[in-house]
């Protein structure tokens, strides 16, 4: 059983168009992610929930919009994309409070032409 | 603010021959210390985790002790394999409750040879 799980694998979209991209979790964790990774491999925080309460807002634009339907789900909706968006988007689920690893999803290659 | 240092990449190494990735840490309380590994095309895994001053984690033959006196967590294998070429991130997390999250290094890439 897949325990992070994120839709789709690879995004391929033009600027200026609006996307989403889903994921799930099967672990029973409180706490979701979405972090991006750069060109470079360097990972950075973009958002997370707890419970569907978003709690971690970094600086990311408002063209991005983060959604909990339910605390086993968290999507990330991407308005007006941008040449710059393009990159991998990581979803990642953590355990209550006392645990601090993260479990990561196997990621979402956005390119944006 | 927090922040992690990794040694730069990559690192290249014989099949059976002795692995040490650096990472040194900033954080302002007690992190918990992590290394996630990255295979080619795939999602980060958790690899080893220690929460305390003086933990070993380890995992799969791979070690890494926290020192907090040098704000260090380096990551040691004793034979690496072919099967280990990956990108390793060293990451931490503060414990602040509900609204932690991992800080990750730039990531060193390992890539092992016959």
């Amino acid at each position: 059983d897949t325990a992070v799980s994120q839709t789709p694998k690879y995004l391929v979209t033009q600027m200026g168009n609006d996307k989403s991209i889903k994921c799930e979790q099967n672990l029973g964790h409180d706490t979701m992610y979405w972090y991006k990774q750069d060109s470079k491999k360097f990972l950075k925080i973009m958002f997370s929930y707890n419970n569907k309460e978003l709690i971690i807002n970094e600086t990311v634009p408002n063209r991005f919009s983060p959604k909990s339907p339910d605390k086993a789900h968290l999507n990330l909706h991407i308005n007006s994309l941008e040449l710059g968006d393009s990159a991998v988007y990581f979803c990642a689920s953590r355990p209550g409070q006392g645990s601090y690893e993260q479990y990561f999803g196997p990621g979402t290659r956005l390119t944006v032409t | 603010g927090n922040s992690v240092t990794q040694m730069e990449g990559p690192v290249t190494l014989s099949e059976e021959a002795f692995l040490t990735i650096n990472c040194t840490y900033t954080a302002t309380g007690y992190p918990s210390l992590f290394w996630y590994v990255q295979y080619p095309g795939e999602g980060l895994q958790l690899l080893l985790k220690a929460t305390k001053a003086d933990d070993k984690g380890s995992n799969k033959g791979f070690e890494a002790t926290y020192r907090k006196e040098t704000t260090s967590f380096h990551l040691e294998k004793g034979s690496v394999q072919v099967s280990d070429s990956a990108v390793y991130f060293c990451a931490l997390s503060e414990r602040t409750g509900t609204a932690s999250k991992l800080t990750f290094g730039t990531g060193t890439r390992l890539q092992v040879t016959l």
